[in-house]
């Protein structure tokens, strides 16, 4: 399987500040790389797919980057409404698709 | 706009079978480019992919080696749904479940639309 490895596992921010999460891959996912937020007792939900591609309606202040086994998911000036917990997600290794443990951010 | 509502028993006994249904709108099971995946979290286990259904001429399925031999995911044209059945479950097996959609286009996937989730714990 293509473990998935997310940094750091959390961070304090405060609001307006730009930050940076990455994620690595065991092995090469060319850009099937996937980004979730999530908020407690709701499902994830999709912010960028194809490692850069923003979902409809996902604020531009999201952006994703990177190729082969290194991204990074960028939020460029932090809202109040950003403080959840962010995953990754591979689709190159179907059909078995693994996720990265999380980032949970968390006001400064 | 799709949608995938979940149903099912939050409550399942030790060794018994977990049964969960994922209703779908705005899509069809049978879809060519789609395909139907559940997927479970729990604080041990994160998020763990568990396996999916999808018709490509045919129908085809794929498990986790996690629950392999444990796990059936089954298509419901009629009812346009799918289902999972995961048998002879532990404590280890209580998580809350989604039902979740990937689609694929351009020559990549991604996993866009998840059902609302449903906490199933396993105890007697």
């Amino acid at each position: 399987d293509i473990q998935m490895t997310q940094s750091p596992s959390s961070l304090s921010a405060s609001v307006g500040d730009r930050v940076t999460i990455t994620c690595r891959a065991s092995e090469t996912i060319i850009n099937f790389l996937s980004w979730f937020q999530q908020k407690p007792g709701t499902a994830p939900k999709l912010l960028i797919y194809g490692a850069s591609i923003l979902q409809t309606g996902v604020p531009s202040r999201f952006s994703g980057s990177g190729s082969g086994t290194y991204f990074t998911l960028t939020i460029s000036s932090l809202q109040p409404e950003d403080f959840a917990t962010y995953y990754c997600q591979q689709g190159y290794g179907t059909p078995q698709v693994t996720f990265g443990g999380g980032t949970k951010v968390e006001i400064k | 706009q799709v949608q995938l509502q979940q149903s099912g028993p939050g409550l399942v006994k030790p060794s018994q079978t977990l049964s969960l249904t994922c209703a779908i709108s705005g899509d069809s099971v049978s879809s060519n480019s789609a395909t139907w995946n559940w997927v479970r979290q729990s604080p041990s286990r994160g998020l763990e992919w568990l396996g999916r259904t999808y018709y490509r001429s045919e129908w085809n399925s794929n498990y986790a080696v996690s629950v392999e031999g444990r796990i059936s995911i089954n298509p419901d044209t009629s009812k346009n749904h799918f289902s999972l059945q995961l048998n002879s479950v532990t404590p280890e097996d209580t998580a809350v479940y989604y039902c979740a959609r990937i689609i694929s286009a351009a020559g990549i996937n991604w996993l866009d639309t998840w059902g609302q989730g449903t906490l199933v714990t396993v105890s007697s």
